[in-house]
């Protein structure tokens, strides 16, 4: 069966550090991958799509980016992280067609 | 572009009585339409799903919902809640085929009182 995971669950970064966090998944091929953000008191806002090795396509402007080294790993990186940066992270997987999403138990993310 | 309008941040209800959750959307083509639900610090679980199917979707845990075209509408509903339904519920619509992108309301979060 498929499964998703997510490390870490929990993370707390001073404003001005990296980030990666990393979500891969098992037993599927040629997953669609998703990074999806859910700010405190909002809905969840679509990050980051990729559709194969290398394909990232950003959904809004952000500081934040993606990359996808292999079919089932999907990384969500920055370079200096902000206050507004804060939120729990989702990651989830769909396969084409199929109509539905998979998702893993995030990340919550806390920048101070 | 598709949108997602959930009516209520809040609902409480009494363990025994109707749930009712409110979602209208807004896609210029036949959309896929979802309900997902979301315990505290965790990931989101598909209550159900509508794919132009069956216009009354049964999903999981006595949930369902009705798609109304006319209404732009797909309510949930559950007749008897229970102390274990207390959680986010967050309606989505989708009609990209190829990439299953998700547009999700902002959510509801259901309080159930004994």
């Amino acid at each position: 069966s498929q499964t998703i995971h997510q490390w870490p669950a929990t993370l707390v970064q001073p404003v001005g550090s990296p980030l990666s966090l990393e979500c891969t998944v098992e037993g599927t091929s040629n997953p669609n991958l998703y990074w999806y953000r859910q700010a405190a008191g909002r809905g969840l806002q679509l990050l980051f799509y990729s559709v194969g090795i290398g394909q990232i396509s950003s959904e809004v402007p952000q500081n934040l980016s993606a990359s996808r080294p292999q079919d089932r790993q999907f990384i969500l990186s920055s370079k200096k992280l902000l206050l507004s940066d804060s939120g729990f992270y989702l990651c989830a997987w769909s396969v084409l067609m199929n109509t539905e999403a998979f998702f893993g138990q995030g990340t919550r993310l806390t920048v101070v | 572009a598709q949108s997602v309008t959930q009516l209520g941040s809040h609902v409480s209800v009494s363990e025994g009585a109707l749930v009712l959750l409110r979602c209208n959307y807004s896609s210029s083509v036949p959309p896929y339409l979802f309900w997902y639900v979301q315990y505290p610090n965790q990931g989101l679980q598909l209550l159900l799903k509508y794919t132009s199917a069956a216009t009354l979707v049964k999903g999981i845990n006595g949930f369902e919902a009705e798609f109304k075209k006319s209404e732009t509408s797909f309510h949930l509903t559950k007749p008897s809640a229970h102390m274990s339904d207390a959680a986010e519920y967050f309606c989505a619509v989708s009609d990209d085929r190829y990439t299953d992108k998700l547009i999700f309301g902002t959510g509801t979060r259901l309080q159930v009182f004994p």
